[in-house]
């Protein structure tokens, strides 16, 4: 069976500091990957997805990037962080199944607060 | 654009009610819709819905399609404090990039015992 994983779960940061977030998914190749970001009272909105190594499609113009160096590790960056970054990020995998019927499944997230 | 609008946004019931959450959506090619709870952390997978009128089940939870009328409901019976969650619908965006998923705000449940 497949999981993923997210660290770390909580993590508070001063404004300006750089960000490192991992998600790694075991049980499953060649994956599709996602970053998902949800903040107080909103939704849940798509930072950057990925269909393969080095592959990396973004949703949202920020001060976040996203790289996948490894086949089944999606990594979230940030130089210098700003208040506006603080939510609870989320990663997801899927298959990649074709004809809009793939089923994403979510990380444990990481709850980010930047003060 | 692709909408998802949800209601309500919130919801509070008592144990043993049974309640009804909705869906409605916009979108120009419609190919499937997704139910997911959300408790403190990550969001659950629950239904993939892709065909209109036909019932997914799973134990206490149901969700069924209409097409025409362009919504879905999740129904919960006899409902217990474990079901208390935020219940999200999404549909894949229709837009070039098939995987994404546009998500409604969720309706947040709540059971009293």
């Amino acid at each position: 069976s497949q999981t993923i994983h997210q660290w770390p779960a909580t993590l508070v940061q001063p404004v300006g500091s750089p960000l490192s977030l991992e998600c790694t998914v075991e049980g499953t190749s060649n994956p599709n990957l996602y970053w998902y970001r949800q903040a107080a009272g909103r939704g849940l909105q798509l930072l950057f997805y990925s269909v393969g190594i080095g592959q990396i499609s973004s949703e949202v113009p920020q001060n976040l990037s996203a790289s996948r160096p490894q086949d089944r590790q999606f990594i979230l960056s940030s130089k210098k962080l700003l208040l506006s970054d603080s939510g609870f990020y989320l990663c997801a995998w899927s298959r990649g199944l074709a004809g809009g019927t793939d089923t994403q499944y979510f990380g444990p997230g990481t709850r980010l607060t930047v003060l | 654009e692709d909408k998802v609008v949800q209601s309500p946004l919130s919801l509070v019931v008592h144990e043993g009610d049974t309640v009804t959450l909705n869906c409605s959506y916009e979108v120009t090619n419609f190919r499937s819709l997704l139910w997911y709870k959300q408790e403190k952390k990550a969001p659950t997978f629950l239904f993939m819905l892709t065909s209109s009128g036909i019932e997914k089940k799973s134990g206490r939870l149901s969700s069924i399609l209409d097409k025409k009328e362009l919504f879905s409901i999740l129904n919960i019976t006899a409902t217990q404090t474990g079901d208390s969650a935020v219940y999200l619908c999404a549909v894949p965006y229709s837009g070039a990039g098939s995987y994404q998923l546009t998500f409604g705000k969720g309706t947040k449940l709540s059971v009293i015992p």
